[in-house]
């Protein structure tokens, strides 16, 4: 079974700050995805990643398959930013589709 | 993108009662469903996995009789939660994935369930 931990669990910053948020696993992966999640609970699909980075306006995800780790980028952060940033991974070792096992999250707070 | 609808939002419900849960893939046809269950402070946890015109797949520690899901056709799967207790009380999400593409999930807005 996967272990997802996610870093740091709670972070606060403020306004316009470089926000990074870290996601390491421990078996090896097909598919890495950042999830947001607004305190109504609805969740947001910010990345899928299998390789190298993506770029989504102020938001960028990296992927090191080697070293089972993922950043989360946050640039210019706002306060519309704050929420919870979730990691899940979908392991490789199953075959078809199989379900997501998640990181507890990282809550961000972006003050003013 | 592809868009995921769930039905209700929210219910409350007395203890004994079941429930049904809504989950359509309104733009695109989900070949595989999941259901996922968050309690509060804590993260998703995968309850089942509903791939359409099969049995779903349950997860360890998840009861099939308790939880009853159907995946009648490529756009709707339903979660029936029967004879609900208050430690039922959660947050349900369902997301959504596509043959061709099954690496990427698309999530519903969740439900969230309150058993008095």
């Amino acid at each position: 079974k996967n272990e997802v931990e996610q870093s740091p669990q709670n972070l606060t910053a403020q306004e316009g700050e470089f926000i990074t948020i870290n996601c390491s696993y421990s078996v090896g992966i097909s598919a890495l995805h950042w999830l947001q999640q607004h305190p109504g609970g609805g969740i947001v699909s910010l990345f899928m990643l299998s390789s190298g980075k993506k770029k989504h306006g102020r938001l960028i995800a990296t992927i090191n398959i080697q070293e089972k780790h993922s950043s989360l980028h946050i640039t210019a952060s706002h306060p519309r930013d704050s929420a919870v940033y979730i990691c899940a991974v979908r392991s490789s070792s199953g075959g078809g589709a199989d379900g997501l096992t998640f990181g507890k999250g990282t809550h961000l707070i972006i003050q003013p | 993108g592809a868009v995921v609808s769930q039905h209700p939002s929210w219910v409350i419900c007395k203890s004994g009662t079941s429930v049904k849960i809504e989950c359509r893939s309104l733009d695109f046809q989900a070949t595989t469903m999941f259901w996922y269950r968050q309690f509060p402070k804590q993260s998703l946890m995968l309850m089942a996995t509903s791939n359409e015109g099969s049995k779903a797949t349950y997860e360890q520690g998840v009861e099939k009789d308790k939880f009853l899901i159907n995946h009648a056709s490529l756009t709707l799967s339903t979660l029936t939660v029967t004879s609900a207790h208050p430690e039922d009380s959660s947050f349900y999400i369902c997301s959504a994935g596509r043959l061709a593409e099954y690496n990427e999930q698309f999530f519903g807005p969740g439900t969230r369930l309150t058993v008095l």
